[in-house]
């Protein structure tokens, strides 16, 4: 079946380190996001592309980076820069103007 | 600025009651809207969509929601909860995808 892999589940790491999130999807889906959803609020974008080697901000992109090196996957890394990583990262995907089809997500602790 | 208001933070409706979720937007234009539901510790699944047309939507699992343009709203709507409705729900607006503003979402309680 097709969908949206995201690794690990939960991931836990030292204040000071740079931490990568993976994101892999075998739909064929053209575009790929990055979430950030923390207890009470909204999902915010973080960053997004629509198609391989290119990527665009979202609202919230200080302290992260992506790369589109393949369709399939959109890692994204979480830097020593982001001032409250500790949050839950969704990934999704979507082709043409269908809806966001999500990942189930990787809760990131930072001590 | 585009916007979502999802009013109440948590509900708690009986089994077999009826359910009526909130959902009240600020847009330029019609846009785009969804209802998604998110079980603990997953990712959102849709539930429906709304782009144009009818402005009562069906969706899965039971689920409808309405469009007022009037009210700028999209309450999502089932005549009987079932306890596997217990979960969270996000009211999404947006042009497109990239542009997509999610509410803070409504927790479901369901009382046996």
């Amino acid at each position: 079946d097709g969908g949206i892999t995201q690794s690990p589940k939960y991931l836990f790491r030292k204040e000071g380190q740079n931490v990568t999130l993976s994101c892999e999807q075998n739909l064929n889906h053209d575009a790929m996001y990055w979430y950030r959803q923390d207890p009470g609020q909204g999902l915010r974008l973080i960053y997004y592309s629509q198609i391989v080697n290119d990527f665009q901000k979202g609202d919230i992109a200080e302290g992260y980076s992506v790369s589109r090196e393949k369709k399939e996957s959109f890692p994204l890394t979480v830097t020593s820069a982001q001032k409250n990583p500790t949050a839950f990262y969704l990934c999704a995907s979507s082709i043409g103007t269908s809806p966001l089809h999500f990942g189930n997500g990787t809760r990131l602790t930072v001590t | 600025a585009q916007s979502v208001t999802q009013p109440d933070i948590h509900i708690t409706v009986s089994e077999g009651a009826s359910l009526e979720l909130r959902c009240n937007y600020s847009y330029g234009a019609t846009p785009y809207l969804f209802w998604y539901v998110q079980s603990p510790g997953q990712g959102l699944q849709l539930l429906l969509k709304y782009f144009s047309g009818d402005t009562l939507v069906q969706g899965i699992k039971g689920f409808e929601a309405e469009f007022k343009r009037s009210q700028s709203s999209f309450n999502l709507r089932k005549p009987s909860v079932h306890w596997s409705d217990a979960a969270e729900y996000f009211c999404a607006v947006g042009a497109g995808n990239n542009d997509m503003r999610f509410g803070a979402g409504t927790r479901l309680t369901v009382k046996p």
